[in-house]
């Protein structure tokens, strides 16, 4: 089975500072892996994915995130933050040659304060 | 928008009543999932069904119950509600494969009272 971990709970950062939000996940098969972000009353929006190839993936509203194998995380980051990235992000795996269902991450409580 | 129509938006209901959350999917998508999110257990798989058939099953209770008809909508069903059935139901649809990510509606409240 898998298991995802996002380390931190809460995140607060002032706008235009750098932000990293961390995850890391458990499985003993392939996985692919996902950035969800769920703003207030919504439902969650997808970020970014990483199926294969290229370690660094880039995705929607400027942020990025970096699968390590080795270290079996996936974090995600951005270089400078603005108000309305306050939101709460999911982190996700799903397994290769499986089910497409979602494993999710407790999720990381951004707030990006002026 | 993601195309993934959820409805009722909200529900409020009684303790032992049933009640139907309806899903439609994005147009092509053929799979369709149920989640359950709350403050103190997250974001729960319940079920996946793909093209009418079920294909995965979580973490459901015995009084839940779940389908999908031949125009690809979905219905979960929730009976002899509590209050701890209170929470937030999403649905999501994908097409079937290689990591096809899921898109989520706008979910549906529940709140048993």
């Amino acid at each position: 089975a898998q298991s995802v971990t996002q380390l931190d709970s809460q995140v607060p950062v002032f706008e235009e500072a750098p932000v990293e939000l961390r995850c890391n996940y458990s499985s003993s098969v392939s996985v692919y892996l996902f950035w969800y972000v769920q703003y207030p009353n919504q439902g969650l929006q997808l970020l970014l994915k990483y199926l294969s190839g290229s370690t660094l993936v880039k995705g929607i509203n400027g942020f990025e995130a970096e699968f390590n194998k080795s270290q079996t995380s996936f974090h995600l980051r951005k270089p400078s933050v603005h108000i309305s990235d306050t939101a709460e992000y999911f982190c996700a795996v799903s397994t290769q040659g499986g089910s497409e269902k979602l494993v999710f991450g407790k999720g990381t409580k951004l707030t990006v304060n002026p | 928008d993601s195309g993934v129509t959820q409805t009722p938006k909200h529900l409020i209901t009684a303790t032992g009543q049933r009640v139907t959350l309806r899903c439609s999917p994005r147009s092509g998508d053929l799979s369709v999932y149920w989640y359950q999110q709350s403050l103190d257990q997250g974001l729960q798989f319940l079920i996946q069904y793909y093209n009418g058939e079920e294909r995965a099953k979580g973490n459901i209770l015995e009084r839940f119950s779940a389908q999908q008809f031949p125009d690809l909508h979905s219905e979960l069903n929730l009976s002899s509600l509590e209050l701890g059935d209170s929470a937030l139901y999403f649905c999501a649809s994908s097409v079937s494969g290689g990591g096809s990510p899921l898109h989520f509606g706008n979910g549906t409240r529940l709140t048993v009272t």
